[in-house]
Formats: C-alpha cells, structure tokens, sequence
C-alpha cells in the first residue's frame, strides 16, 4: 500500500513533443505529489508539485494532472527539448510527514 | 529553498570500514533526512535524523548500521558502518523547510571494495 507505481521505465521524444509519465498509488493517506528531475551525478530537484483538492498543476512548460478516483497522477512535458533529458521520480508524502516514497523513476531521452 | 552542502562528493571505502557522510543546511530546518539510491534505482529513505534525540529508522534500516546524528538544526551525519560491497550507492540528505517540499543534497556517491 506504501507504493507508487511508476511507468514508463524509459521514454524517447522527439525535440518538441510531449513527453508523460504516469504514476499510480494506492495509499488513499497520501496528500502531497511532488515530482522530481534528476541529472547523472547530481541530488533529485524538486520540478512542480500538486495536492488532491486540484485535478490539474501547470508551471511553465510543466503540467501535473491528478485523478483522485483513480489514484493517478501524471507528468508532461510539453515542447519538449534535449535539456530535459534526465531521470524523472513521481513521489508521494502523507499529511505533515515529510517523508516521500518514491516511484521508480522514468530515464526520458529528448532527440535533437 | 536550502542550500545543502554534502561531504564527501564520493569515496572508494575498503570493506570492512566505515564512512562518514556529513550535511550541512545554510538555514535552520524542521526535519533532515537521509536516503539511499542504488545505482540507477529508486530512492528510499533510510531514516528522519531527529534534533537531540535517536533516528527514526525505515524497516529493514538499523542503528548498528547506519548510526545518525544531529546536534543541531542545520547539520547531520550519516555513518554506514561494517561496510560491504552492497552498501555501494547514492546516499541523500534531505532537509524540510517548515512546507512539504523537500530539498536534496547532491549525494555522496560510495563504493565498496
């Protein structure tokens, strides 16, 4: 119950397109998705984050979208562009913990 | 957001040894934290570093093992004690600035030979 599920394992896009990965979860405590971006060699840094009570997160070229029945949520990437390329981790905290559990991350390849 | 300061960056470690890893915050935080990721894996936590008082470990982490301390509001060590060939990862801190999110260090890479 302590999981989030995280797919696809890996993506390739084409410079412009859009990328998404999805997570699932089945601990209906959790209050808080965050999502990470990781570069090789470097600590996880926070990208955008989203709560149950809103369905849709958008900060500049980033979007979360949340189904609360469903326990999913989801991550795009719209134009996508080489920079983006690194690994990508959905997590999930419950109310006032702090602690995340992570998915299982997504290596997201952007072809020039 | 904090500014997170980990050493070392990386070590090669004997098995056997012990390798001390310390991370210092450029602000006071609520909660500290230390994580594990193994080569090209996921996160998990290993514990919540307490201030002036014993860890909070995870199942399937222990004291013996990784021994933490925290002194104060902006610093903690992490110890990864008897190491073998498995302990080799990524390991994380992680710091709570009073929000929910979380900020992470740049990581101490360890390898054990």
């Amino acid at each position: 119950q302590q999981q989030v599920k995280q797919s696809p394992q890996s993506l390739i896009v084409q410079k412009g397109g859009i990328s998404i990965i999805n997570c699932a979860y089945e601990n209906t405590a959790f209050d808080y998705f965050p999502w990470y971006q990781q570069f090789p060699g470097k600590g996880p840094a926070l990208l955008i984050a989203i709560r149950p009570d809103v369905s849709e997160k958008k900060e500049g070229r980033f979007t979360i979208s949340f189904n609360k029945s469903a326990k999913q949520f989801s991550l795009h990437i719209m134009d996508s562009q080489p920079g983006d390329s690194a690994t990508y981790f959905c997590a999930a905290s419950s109310k006032g913990t702090y602690k995340y559990i992570f998915g299982t991350g997504t290596r997201l390849k952007v072809l020039a | 957001s904090a500014v997170i300061s980990q050493k070392p960056s990386r070590d090669i470690c004997q098995r056997g040894t012990s390798l001390t890893i310390q991370c210092q915050v450029d602000s006071q935080v609520t909660m500290m934290f230390w994580y594990r990721q193994q080569p090209g894996q996921s996160l998990t936590l290993i514990a919540t570093a307490n201030q002036g008082s014993e860890a909070t470990y995870e199942s399937g982490f222990v004291i013996d093992k990784f021994p933490i301390s925290r002194p104060n509001l902006t610093f903690s060590t992490l110890t990864v004690s008897n190491m073998s060939p498995e302990d080799s990862s990524i390991y994380l801190c992680s710091v709570a600035t009073g929000t929910t999110e979380a900020f992470f260090g740049q990581g101490t890479r360890l390898t054990v030979v």
